[in-house]
């Protein structure tokens, strides 16, 4: 099946710095590539995705890259805020069964004021 | 707006108790999820179902079973609850096609005694 790995486990930056998070997979069928979310003691939930097709996709601070042939994507926060701290999870949807996400493993970003 | 509903938010149990979380999803989303977040160990995912009555394992089916008997409603069982069971257990659904967002429900802290 389907492997997620996520680096960093932990990222701390100033206000106003960048963050990147990467993420590998296994599964070369793998087509869709969501990041999300997580507020302490909320629901995780959906910023940004990416279909295989296409090499990156931006909204507004957040970006997303794909590399298909290395089997890596990568999630990129310009202008960092405090209220981008956050656990932040990517996640793979596997060729064969299209419906399930395998998650990595998260990501703790704390942005410092 | 998509909603999905967990029956408790904490839920405090004995060993050896049978347990029923119950999920309740709004949008007619034929997959549904559910997962168990640990600190460090991401979302791993126990079981998902497709389709009413139909079930998969997930990476950790061990001590847990599932029930599907309407499309809206997935519940997970802990046929006797073990102290290595203690966590939060998060129900997902989403819609039957690649590409779709994945909605989280608000999480179950579930503590065995």
């Amino acid at each position: 099946g389907e492997n997620v790995e996520q680096h960093p486990s932990t990222l701390s930056v100033q206000e106003g710095d960048s963050a990147v998070i990467k993420c590998t997979y296994s599964d070369s069928a793998s087509n869709y590539f969501p990041w999300y979310k997580q507020e302490l003691g909320k629901r995780p939930q959906l910023i940004i995705d990416i279909r295989s097709n296409v090499g990156e996709k931006k909204d507004q601070r957040i970006a997303v890259t794909l590399n298909k042939t290395a089997k890596h994507f990568s999630l990129h926060i310009t202008e960092t805020q405090p209220e981008d701290s956050a656990v932040y999870f990517c996640a793979a949807s596997s060729g064969g069964s299209n419906y399930k996400l395998t998650f990595g493993k998260g990501t703790l970003l704390t942005v410092n004021p | 707006d998509v909603k999905v509903t967990q029956s408790s938010r904490y839920l405090v149990k004995r060993t050896g108790e049978k347990v029923f979380l119950e999920c309740v999803q709004d949008m007619d989303h034929e997959n549904m999820f559910w997962y168990r977040q640990d600190p460090g160990l991401g979302l791993r995912l126990i079981y998902f179902s497709y389709d009413v009555k139909m079930k998969e394992k997930g990476d950790i089916p061990e001590g847990y079973s599932v029930s599907r008997e309407k499309k809206e409603r997935f519940s997970l069982i802990l046929e006797s609850a073990s102290t290595n069971q203690t966590s939060m257990y998060l129900c997902a659904s989403r819609p039957g096609s690649s590409y779709n967002e994945q909605f989280f429900g608000p999480g179950t802290r579930l503590t065995v005694l």
